[in-house]
């Protein structure tokens, strides 16, 4: 099993600054890598999909990079609206498909 | 637009055997490279995923839990089923099913969740 690790578990940012959030994976992963937003008591929405391929409606502040075992999600100029957890997931080597255990982004 | 619902109970007790069933629409569950999987959240927990079944009823299952999951579905009603057999506490966690638009296993739109407690 491909264990995902994120960091930080916590990341404080003013809204109008960049968030960088990370995720490692335990073995590589090639680009098979996506990240989602979860806001609490909302289902979590796909941002970002073969590492650095925005989904449809997602904004061109939310950008994704990476390859092989490390993976950054980075969102540039930070609005009210994106303070919530973000998850990576790996879809390189499964079942299972696995998840990381999410970064908090909060407002400083 | 796609949109996807979970249903089912807000309390089963432990041995019972857990039924979900997501309806969702604006995509059908006749196409090869569509899915439905099924994710949990404990609380204070991270994602989970657990079963996806395809269009050509190709099924996937979480090794770890593979001998207590089923996953059907029923593409008239455009839903799909996962039960859950001998539940314990430990699977006290909000479900969530969502939309696979291809065969990578990735997910996109997701449902709401459905918040489901084990206790006897």
């Amino acid at each position: 099993e491909i264990v995902m690790t994120q960091s930080p578990a916590t990341l404080s940012v003013s809204p109008g600054e960049r968030a960088t959030l990370s995720c490692r994976a335990s073995k590589t992963v090639g680009n098979s890598v996506a990240w989602y937003q979860h806001k609490p008591g909302q289902a979590p929405r796909l941002l970002i999909f073969g590492a650095s391929t925005r989904a449809t409606g997602i904004p061109a502040r939310f950008s994704g990079s990476g390859s092989g075992t490390e993976f950054t999600l980075t969102i540039s100029s930070l609005q009210s609206d994106d303070f919530a957890i973000y998850y990576c997931q790996q879809f390189y080597n499964w079942p299972p498909l696995t998840f990381g255990q999410g970064t908090r982004l909060e407002i400083k | 637009q796609i949109t996807l619902n979970e249903s089912g109970p807000t309390m089963v007790k432990p041995t019972q055997t857990l039924t979900l069933t997501c309806t969702f629409s604006g995509f059908s569950l006749n196409t090869g490279g569509v899915g439905v999987g099924w994710i949990r959240q404990p609380p204070g927990k991270a994602l989970e995923w657990l079963a996806l079944i395809y269009g050509n009823d190709h099924k996937r299952y979480t090794p770890s839990l593979k001998s207590r999951l089923t996953i059907t579905k029923d593409t008239s009603k455009n839903q799909v089923v996962l039960a859950v057999t001998n539940v314990d506490p430990v699977d006290t966690a909000t479900y969530y099913c969502a939309h696979s638009g291809t065969m990578l296993g990735y997910f996109g739109p997701w449902g709401q969740g459905t918040l489901v407690t084990v206790s006897s």
